[in-house]
C-alpha cells in the first residue's frame, strides 16, 4: 500500500513568518493529495487539496506544491498568525481505491 | 445543521467488554467512514461505506464491525475490546465515495480498553 512520510513532527515559528511542512509518498499512481488542520478536541478538516495534474495550488495565506517526480508535496503558510496553530496532515490517495493514507501530522505553534 | 455528530465522547472499557460507537450526519451524504487516530500514525481507515446498504473494509478492519443503519447513521463495533483498540475514534461523511469529495470529520470519541 501507500506509505506517506511526513516532516517534521513539530515546528515553532514567530507570527508573520512562514512555515512549511513535507510529505513525501511511495506509490506514483496516487493523484490525489488533500491537507488536513486538527485543532484541539476536533476532528480534521480539509483545507487545501491538489490533484497530480497541477503543480501548484494557492488560496489566499496557504499554498501546497507537488513535484510528481520525485514524490513529494508541501504545505506552505505564509504570514503565519496564532490561530494557524494546530496539527496538520497530509494525505494521498494511489487511485487504486477510495481510501486515503495519512501522514503522522505535524504540530504547528504560532508564537505571538 | 449540526455536521456530524459521534457519542459518547469518551468511553473506558476493560478488556473483552464490548461496545458500539454510533455516528450520524445530517448533510444527506451518501458515503461515511471510520478512523482510527494514534499518537505518531495519523489517521487509518476501519471500514467505510459508499452507500446505504453497502460497507467495505479499511487499511485496519480487524476487530471491528460496521453497520450502516440508514442513509444519516454509521455504527462501530467492538464486539470484544483489547488494549490495542485504545485511540480515537472518529467518524466522517462524504456527499460521494469519490476521494475528491470532501470529508468531514465529527469530533471523535477517545476510547480506553484497560
Amino acid at each position: 500500500g501507500e506509505n506517506v512520510e511526513q516532516h517534521p513532527s513539530t515546528l515553532s515559528v514567530q507570527e508573520g513568518d512562514s512555515a512549511v511542512i513535507k510529505c513525501t509518498y511511495s506509490d506514483s499512481a496516487s493523484n490525489y493529495f488533500p491537507w488536513y488542520k486538527q485543532e484541539l478536541g476536533k476532528g480534521p478538516q480539509l483545507i487545501i487539496d491538489i490533484r497530480s495534474n497541477v503543480g501548484e495550488k494557492k488560496d489566499q495565506r496557504i499554498a501546497v506544491t507537488l513535484n510528481k517526480t520525485a514524490k513529494h508535496f508541501s504545505l506552505h503558510i505564509t504570514e503565519t498568525q496564532p490561530e494557524d496553530s494546530a496539527v496538520y496532515f497530509c494525505a494521498a490517495n494511489p487511485n487504486t481505491g477510495n481510501q486515503f493514507y495519512f501522514g503522522t501530522g505535524t504540530s504547528l505553534t504560532v508564537i505571538p | 445543521n449540526a455536521g456530524v455528530t459521534q457519542t459518547p465522547k469518551f468511553q473506558v472499557l476493560k478488556t473483552g467488554q464490548s461496545m458500539t460507537l454510533q455516528c450520524a450526519q445530517d448533510m444527506n451524504h451518501n458515503s461515511m467512514y471510520w478512523y482510527r487516530q494514534d499518537p505518531g500514525m495519523g489517521l487509518r481507515l476501519i471500514y467505510y461505506s459508499a452507500s446505504e446498504g453497502t460497507t467495505d473494509k479499511g487499511e485496519v478492519p480487524n476487530g471491528y464491525n460496521v453497520s450502516r443503519l440508514n442513509k444519516r447513521e454509521f455504527s462501530l463495533r467492538l464486539e470484544s475490546a483489547a488494549p490495542s483498540q485504545t485511540s480515537v475514534y472518529f467518524c466522517a461523511s462524504s456527499r460521494e465515495i469519490h476521494p475528491t469529495y470532501e470529508q468531514y470529520f465529527g469530533p471523535g470519541t477517545r476510547l480506553t480498553v484497560t
